[in-house]
């Protein structure tokens, strides 16, 4: 079983939906959550921390229910530049810590 | 923002050879270093944990006499494959801990390597 699973998609929506990616986790001692993007071949960067009060930033809100070890993130009014593959992200820790990445969530936003 | 370096962004080498993939941190102290690999439509996946000024922490299935880790400074950590194979194909993304910062990662731009 992975650690952090997702579906791979991909998402096609068109311009301006509202699209929204979940993702779980397996291992109960993560301590810090994120989403990241990654576009074709380019290093993952990071999007949003997550918080157990859920937070927003933008269009972007994120969401974190530690007691069922589950993640989701939620675009408002797409655009054509989210397109990406959406990573979840759980760290067992601090900073020193390693990152454990789920194989992430295809986005296509189509005009 | 904090930049982290890695060179060269692409590689491509013959079956065998050796090759060396550099990640500098340009204006942070890095105490932490880390080396991922993605292969296609995988997720990144941790290779090992490097300290400045001590061994690297291998992942489970890292053979660390291929994949040799130097982090001799605060700024530079290199890996090199060697004796690269074909199934060594991959990208290489290292990221650094900020000494300073609890929290955050930086993420290099990545070395393709593709092994003929």
């Amino acid at each position: 079983r992975k650690e952090v699973e997702q579906d791979p998609g991909p998402f096609n929506v068109p311009e301006g939906a509202t699209v929204a990616f979940n993702c779980t986790y397996s291992n109960s001692a993560s301590q810090s959550f994120f989403w990241y993007r990654q576009d074709c071949r380019k290093e993952p960067k990071l999007l949003m921390s997550v918080y157990s009060s859920g937070n927003e930033d933008g269009r972007f809100t994120a969401q974190l229910n530690r007691a069922s070890q589950y993640i989701s993130l939620l675009i408002r009014d797409s655009k054509l530049s989210d397109s990406a593959t959406y990573l979840c992200v759980v760290r067992e820790g601090g900073g020193r810590r390693a990152l454990t990445f789920g194989s992430g969530t295809r986005l296509q936003v189509q005009p | 923002g904090a930049v982290v370096s890695q060179h060269p962004s692409r590689v491509i080498c013959k079956s065998g050879t050796s090759v060396k993939i550099e990640c500098r941190s340009l204006d942070f102290q890095a105490t932490t270093m880390f080396w991922y690999r993605q292969f296609p439509k995988q997720s990144l996946m941790l290779m090992a944990t490097s300290n400045e000024g001590s061994k690297a922490t291998y992942e489970q299935g890292v053979e660390k006499d291929k994949f040799l880790i130097n982090h001799a400074s605060l700024t530079l950590s290199t890996l090199t494959v060697t004796s690269a194979h074909p199934e060594d194909s991959s990208f290489y993304i290292c990221s650094a801990n900020w000494a300073s910062s609890t929290d955050t990662q930086y993420f290099g731009p990545g070395t393709r390597l593709t092994v003929l």
